[in-house]
C-alpha cells in the first residue's frame, strides 16, 4: 500500500462547477497535511496547510478525518486557472521530510 | 528576488557518464532537498540536507551523490550507477534548521535529465 494515496484522474469538469479530492494516508502517526499544485511541467507550489478543524482560502477548502485517515481538497466554482496536478503531502513527526502523493490531475474546460 | 536556482534546465547525457545538477538558493534556508519525478508518480525523495557539512539519504539515494559545503549549494550528482536517471529532477529548500517540516518547500524549476 502506498504511504500517501490519490486518485491520479483526470477529472474534467467545466468551468464553475465544484470537484472534491480526496487523498489517504497510511502511518497513524502522521502530524502535518497540506495540499501543493503544479502546472504542466513546473515545479510544485504550496496551495494549503490543512488543518485538523478544516480550512478554507477563498474558493478552495480543505478538511482533515484523522479516523478514517484522509485529507480532502474541495474548489468551488472552478476556473479555467485552476488546471492542474493536485499534489496531496503528508509529514509524519518522525520524519522531518514530506511525502508527496502522485497527484490528481484537473482539467477545467471552457 | 529570493528563490531557487537551479540548472541546467534541459540536459543530455550518454550513458556511463556522471552529470551534476546545480541547485542554488538565496532564502538563507537551512534544509535542502533533492527530489525525482517520474510520469504519473510522485516526487520521490533522494538526498536532503538539514545543514551546511551534514546530508541524509532519502527513498532513493542509489546511484546519486550529493554535498553540502556551503548554505546556499547543494549540487546533485548522477552516477553512471543510477540505472534509470532519466527523470525530472527537483531542488527545494525550506528553513528547517532542526524544526519541524512547516510544509512549505520552495522548489526550483527543475532539471530535466535525459540519457541516450
Amino acid at each position: 500500500r502506498k504511504e500517501v494515496e490519490q486518485d491520479p484522474g483526470p477529472f474534467n469538469v467545466p468551468e464553475g462547477a465544484t470537484v472534491a479530492f480526496n487523498c489517504t494516508y497510511s502511518n497513524s502517526a502522521s502530524q502535518s497535511f497540506f495540499w501543493y499544485r503544479q502546472d504542466c511541467r513546473k515545479e510544485p507550489k504550496l496551495l494549503m496547510s490543512v488543518y485538523s478543524s478544516g480550512n478554507e482560502d477563498g474558493r478552495f477548502t480543505a478538511q482533515l478525518n484523522r479516523a478514517s485517515q484522509y485529507i480532502s481538497l474541495l474548489i468551488r466554482d472552478s476556473k479555467l486557472s485552476d488546471s492542474a496536478t493536485y499534489l496531496c503531502v503528508v509529514n509524519w513527526s518522525s520524519a522531518r521530510q514530506l511525502t508527496f502523493g502522485s497527484g490528481t490531475q484537473l482539467t477545467v474546460l471552457p | 528576488d529570493g528563490g531557487i536556482t537551479q540548472s541546467p534546465k534541459y540536459l543530455f547525457r550518454k550513458e556511463g557518464q556522471n552529470v551534476t545538477l546545480s541547485c542554488e538558493q538565496n532564502l538563507n534556508h537551512d534544509a535542502m532537498y533533492w527530489y525525482r519525478q517520474d510520469p504519473g508518480q510522485g516526487l520521490r525523495l533522494i538526498y536532503y540536507s538539514q545543514i551546511v557539512n551534514d546530508f541524509q539519504k532519502g527513498d532513493i539515494a542509489e546511484g546519486y551523490s550529493v554535498s553540502r559545503e556551503k548554505k546556499e549549494s547543494f549540487p546533485l550528482t548522477v552516477t553512471s550507477a543510477q540505472k534509470n536517471p532519466t527523470a525530472f529532477y527537483l531542488c527545494a529548500s525550506s528553513m528547517g534548521g532542526g524544526r519541524p517540516a512547516t510544509g512549505e518547500l520552495f522548489f526550483g524549476e527543475g532539471s530535466r535529465l535525459t540519457v541516450l
